[in-house]
């Protein structure tokens, strides 16, 4: 079975800080993203890679960056949490190449900034 | 812009079917998924619908039109475990996944 293993279930950190979330796949899939999830809203689009080294900007990258040095990690980083970055981050992993198959999902980071 | 509208929520009985719509105005079309998520889980796939038509898989269907924009969920002697959330999502022009809000589905006994 894939396994996409996020670091952390729940995070509460303060204004300012700087929130590491990482990201571990045991498929070897090419594709990897970051997503947030807030209610009535549908996923949004963080960052994604489709290889070591590689990233992209996806719908919503301000405030945030990621960084992806091993095929199997990827990592998004808040350089300065916000109060609006409270949300459910969501990492999910495909097999490779621009017409992704189905996604696998992490279980989320929920992260509270206070 | 892109949209994709599902309903907010839906209640159903135990044991009846349940329909849940997807309509998608997006830039292209390559593809749509089904995923459904329970509270506090991961999203789950469930389906994925490039061409017009039905695909069954056990007690859940889905059904596509690309002419219309629109996409269906049919899930079929329903039980507990099927309240979640359910998530349509359309692949571009771009190969890019646009997601809609999700459906909450409550199953009643």
């Amino acid at each position: 079975d894939v396994k996409v293993t996020q670091s952390s279930r729940y995070l509460v950190k303060r204004t300012g800080e700087k929130v590491f979330l990482e990201c571990v796949q045991d498929m070897d899939h090419e594709n990897m993203f970051w997503y947030r999830q807030d209610p009535g809203l549908g996923l949004r689009l963080i960052y994604f890679s489709y290889d070591v080294k590689m990233k992209e900007k996806g719908d919503i990258p301000e405030g945030y960056s990621v960084s992806r040095e091993k095929k199997e990690r990827f990592s998004l980083i808040l350089e300065s949490a916000s109060t609006n970055q409270t949300s459910m981050y969501l990492c999910a992993s495909s097999w490779g190449g621009r017409d992704t198959g189905e996604l696998f999902f992490g279980e989320g980071s929920r992260l509270t900034v206070l | 812009g892109q949209n994709i509208d599902q309903p907010t929520e839906m209640t159903a009985t135990e044991g009846a079917i349940v329909q849940i719509n997807c309509t998608y105005q997006t830039s292209g079309f390559n593809g749509l998924f089904w995923y459904q998520q329970h509270a506090g889980e991961a999203p789950t796939f469930l389906s994925y619908n490039v061409l017009d038509g039905l695909e069954e898989k056990g007690r859940f269907s889905s059904f596509l039109s690309r002419s219309k924009g629109y996409s269906y969920l049919l899930l079929k002697e329903l039980q507990m475990k099927d309240s979640a959330s359910y998530l349509c999502a359309v692949k571009d022009s771009n190969y890019q996944l646009i997601w809609g809000a999700g459906t909450k589905l409550i199953i009643k006994p």
